[in-house]
């Protein structure tokens, strides 16, 4: 079993939808939960912390549930810049430092 | 305040010989990672890094491949011999701490294509 596992998609959807992607760990010792955005050919760049209050910025909802071990990110009005691949990255503690584990990712198409 | 820089961008090789990848983190980093990631493919990890340390390298070809991260300068990571299939983007990435909160910034990544 990967330690991080994400739909690969592609998740095809009209501008103007509501698009949600999960995320599931294997390590319940993980610490930190995050979503990177990828653009084709280009470096992943941080798009949001998810803390287990859940966290909201503009369009993008991200929410942590330790519980059963998974994240979301959930993409309300979909615009086609959004077309991208979505990273769920989990960090764990290894020998005093910080494990960044990546998703293998999942690509969003937005269509007009 | 300049962000993960990798050079060289683009690095053409022929089977047989070394490539050299150079990251430098962001100012005040001290953790470095490495990513491989094959066309159409997800990112791999291959090492982590602290000055003059590994702190796992979990995710290296037992052959070949190599990383270092001095005192002082960037972190290499050196690939001898290589072959078509190291053809790949490579990404670095750092961050400030080992340990809580702290995400990662990447760098543009090197383009390896071996002919």
């Amino acid at each position: 079993r990967k330690e991080v596992e994400q739909d690969p998609g592609p998740f095809n959807v009209p501008e103007g939808a509501t698009v949600a992607f999960n995320c599931t760990y294997s390590n319940s010792a993980s610490q930190s939960f995050f979503w990177y955005r990828q653009d084709c050919r280009k470096e992943p760049k941080l798009l949001m912390s998810v803390y287990s209050s859940g966290n909201e910025d503009g369009r993008f909802t991200a929410q942590l549930n330790r519980a059963s071990q998974y994240i979301s990110l959930l993409i309300r009005d979909s615009k086609l810049s959004d077309s991208a691949t979505y990273l769920c990255v989990v960090t764990s503690l290894v020998n005093a430092g910080n494990m960044l584990t990546f998703g293998g990712g999942t690509r969003l198409m937005v269509k007009p | 305040n300049a962000g993960v820089m990798q050079n060289p961008r683009h690095l053409v090789r022929r089977r047989g010989q070394e490539a050299r990848l150079r990251c430098s983190p962001m100012k005040g980093h001290s953790h470095v990672y490495w990513y491989r990631q094959l066309p159409e493919e997800g990112l791999k990890f291959m090492v982590y890094l602290q000055k003059e340390n590994i702190i796992d390298e979990s995710g290296m070809p037992k052959e070949r491949f190599s990383a270092e991260f001095p005192k002082e300068g960037p972190s290499i990571l050196r690939i001898q011999q290589v072959v078509r299939g190291d053809s790949a983007a490579y990404f670095c990435a750092s961050s400030p701490q080992g340990g809580g909160n702290t995400e990662a910034f990447f760098g543009q990544g090197t383009r390896l294509t071996v002919v």
